[in-house]
């Protein structure tokens, strides 16, 4: 079974540039996330998808982040500008359902982000 | 607001102890916690997880132990080998319909070290 697949791995902008990540995940999975880990810190939910819809993106800085799961499958997620605070890993997971007892969410390796 | 804390940012342990890896919890509303490992340049990948229904679960050489009283669960690892050398993450999810709709909450994380 594939995993998640992201790309790009890693990216290198200046401030107030915009970048865009993408991500597909496990076959069938229903719910797909992204998460925000700062160096040092654990990773911090930014959105959840249950097929194409929206879950939650209540930590998601609306003024700058977007984020679309189009027919329900692959997602991008979207910086625009940003910001030096933003460097960081963006990681993408998905489970086959929305998150219950015994749900496990599979991530992908992530995309470094270096804002400059 | 730290909902869960992993007090330890790293643990060194010689190859064949065991290590024990600790995590507490404020919100007594999680009802799942999870377990995930970390290598550099990786995603998190799922270790083992234990439902607030049970005290302990056991898989192989990892066990995670669950204290609803003191908010608090460990994770022992017996016997450690150089492999497990990562960053391990604690997470913890509360049931649908309550402020958390079932997402994950991280802790930061515990750098493991295991020596030959």
């Amino acid at each position: 079974e594939a995993g998640v697949a992201q790309s790009p791995r890693y990216k290198i902008i200046e401030k107030r540039q915009s970048v865009a990540f993408w991500c597909n995940p496990i076959s069938g999975h229903a719910t797909l996330y992204w998460y925000q880990q700062i160096l040092g810190q654990g990773p911090k939910l930014l959105i959840q998808f249950q097929n194409n819809g929206v879950v939650d993106d209540s930590q998601l800085p609306k003024d700058r982040f977007s984020a679309e799961r189009l027919k329900g499958v692959d997602s991008t997620l979207k910086i625009q500008p940003a910001k030096l605070e933003d460097s960081a890993v963006y990681l993408c997971a998905s489970s086959l359902r929305h998150l219950g007892k015994g749900e496990t969410q599979y991530f992908g390796p992530g995309t470094r982000l270096l804002v400059l | 607001d730290q909902q869960v804390k992993q007090n330890s940012p790293s643990l060194s342990v010689q190859e064949g102890r065991i290590s024990i890896l600790n995590c507490d919890y404020t919100n007594s509303m999680f009802d799942y916690f999870l377990w995930y490992k970390k290598y550099p340049a990786e995603g998190p990948t799922f270790l083992i997880s234990i439902s607030s229904i049970k005290d302990k679960n056991e898989d192989g050489r990892f066990t995670v132990f669950l204290n609803k009283s003191a908010k608090h669960l460990s994770l022992h690892i017996v016997p450690s080998q150089p492999g497990d050398s990562a960053v391990y993450f604690c997470a913890a999810s509360a049931p649908r319909g309550s402020s958390n709709t079932g997402k994950l909450i991280f802790g930061q994380g515990t750098t493991l070290q295991v020596k030959p």
